[in-house]
């Protein structure tokens, strides 16, 4: 079963503007992770926040975890047209090494 | 550069047939992974293994096999391939000995059982 789920299933925004993507997991985590997939590719990691962080940035992405919530936000500040992808956390639980991923949230950004 | 490839790209077989995905990776990592992408359902992981002779069944690993006979390459066999395994099909690889959790895709196996 999925561990991570995201909200919303998909976002359209104006280029410029600031997007936010949520994740819902049910389980305690080591680390929870996001990833990027461009259409009709593989994905490709983004960024790694870990069970005692609490913020983690990586240029135009900022990364939340809120563990007592067991929740996620991804936000994409000063978002291009070259962001347009889906995007998905992916969780490692806490008693192994295997990851679940979400059913990603499609990201659309207008010229 | 190292990186992770996977053939056939696309692939298109007849139900009751065995089938094999190959998948090869350079960056020498412990960690290789199977996962189906199926539209609203993410990615699921099939098999994965630690290292050479290692391998595990995941969350639908149920008419899937693999073998892991070297560090490089963890081909995914199909038995018996039925049509709810069409799908797309990628793998991934991560280096355990490095402590780093990120997995590395290759470019994924687009599948269709007729």
């Amino acid at each position: 079963s999925q561990q991570g789920e995201e909200d919303p299933q998909a976002l359209s925004i104006q280029e410029g503007e600031n997007a936010t993507m949520n994740c819902s997991y049910k389980t305690s985590i080591n680390n929870l992770q996001w990833y990027r997939q461009n259409s009709g590719r593989g994905l490709v990691h983004l960024i790694l926040i870990r069970s005692n962080e609490r913020e983690k940035h990586s240029g135009r992405l900022r990364v939340t975890l809120d563990t007592s919530k067991k929740s996620s936000s991804l936000l994409i500040t000063a978002s291009r047209a070259a962001d347009t992808a889906s995007y998905f956390c992916a969780t490692e639980p806490y008693n192994n090494n295997d990851m679940r991923f979400g059913a990603g949230t499609r990201l659309t950004v207008k010229p | 550069d190292a990186e992770i490839t996977q053939s056939p790209r696309h692939k298109i077989t007849e139900t009751g047939r065995q089938v094999t995905l190959a998948c090869h990776q350079t960056w020498n990592h412990n960690n290789m992974f199977w996962y189906r992408q199926d539209l609203g359902h993410g990615l699921r992981l099939i098999h994965y293994s630690y290292g050479v002779q290692d391998t595990n069944k995941g969350e639908v690993s149920d008419g899937y096999s693999v073998s892991r006979s070297n560090t490089e390459d963890l081909p995914l066999t199909l038995e018996s391939a039925a049509s709810s395994q069409t799908s797309v099909y990628f793998c991934a690889s991560s280096d355990r000995a490095s402590g780093r959790t990120e997995q590395f895709f290759g470019p994924g196996t687009r599948l269709t059982v007729l």
